[in-house]
């Protein structure tokens, strides 16, 4: 099972929107409503922003959204602050044999 | 306060075996699956394989099929990833994660990690 596609970087500076795709096939992205969103802070551990395409856990600030069509999902985020900064994950469920698979990640640097 | 705790940093010798582990806290371990994550250096998020702490069944990525074995002890909450013969190719970072609950496909919290380092 290849990883789903993520741009390795996008940009923005603060007060901007970004958006960043994930795009899978119909036997993940496309086939359940079951993507997820991780951040991770270089020398940290990846933290759920995202879950079910489009919820927010508890404590996640509304500046983040999630999306989805087709074959790919999205995650949106909302005037940019500096904290945002950096790497972005998608998730998919992918069925009861490969189970879940990542994206190949997002950079995103505030400006 | 839900927690997973992982095992310190190793530093192994190729062919050496090794087992990591991921003490979980705060939570009922034997009703949530407990998932593990690679990272290689510099590297995107991999998804290993996932263990039921409360009857053990453990399902595997394909790409990890027989190169990891996961396994749980509930009597002690804790959770282990191991390996019988490691590889260089094995140095990464590696998460467990909590998948968030039945019938839910995210997982909500995560360890800290344990570098695992293979060098000669």
């Amino acid at each position: 099972q290849s990883a789903l596609t993520q741009p390795r970087s996008v940009s923005g500076s603060p007060g901007q929107s970004v958006t960043i795709s994930c795009t899978g096939t119909s036997s993940d992205v496309g086939g359940y409503n079951y993507v997820s969103w991780y951040q991770q802070h270089p020398g940290k551990a990846p933290k759920l922003m995202i879950y079910d395409v489009s919820k927010r856990p508890s404590g996640v600030p509304d500046r983040f959204s999630g999306s989805k069509s087709g074959n790919t999902a999205s995650l949106t985020i909302s005037g940019l602050q500096a904290e945002d900064e950096a790497d972005y994950y998608c998730c998919s469920y992918a069925g009861s044999y490969t189970l879940w698979v990542f994206g190949g990640g997002t950079k995103l640097t505030v400006l | 306060e839900v927690q997973l705790v992982q095992s310190g940093a190793e530093v192994k010798k190729p062919g050496e075996s090794l087992k990591i582990s991921c003490k979980g806290s705060g939570y009922s371990f034997t009703s949530y699956w407990i998932g593990w994550v690679r990272q290689m250096p510099g590297k995107g998020l991999e998804w290993m394989g996932i263990i039921y702490p409360g009857d053990s069944d453990t399902r595997y990525s394909p790409s990890f099929q027989g190169q990891v074995t996961i396994s749980a002890d509930k009597s002690i909450s804790t959770a282990y990833l191991q390996w019988s013969s490691l590889k260089a190719s094995d140095t990464a970072m590696y998460y467990c994660a909590r998948l968030s609950g039945s019938g839910t496909y995210y997982f909500d919290y995560w360890g800290q990690g344990t570098l695992v380092t293979v060098s000669s």
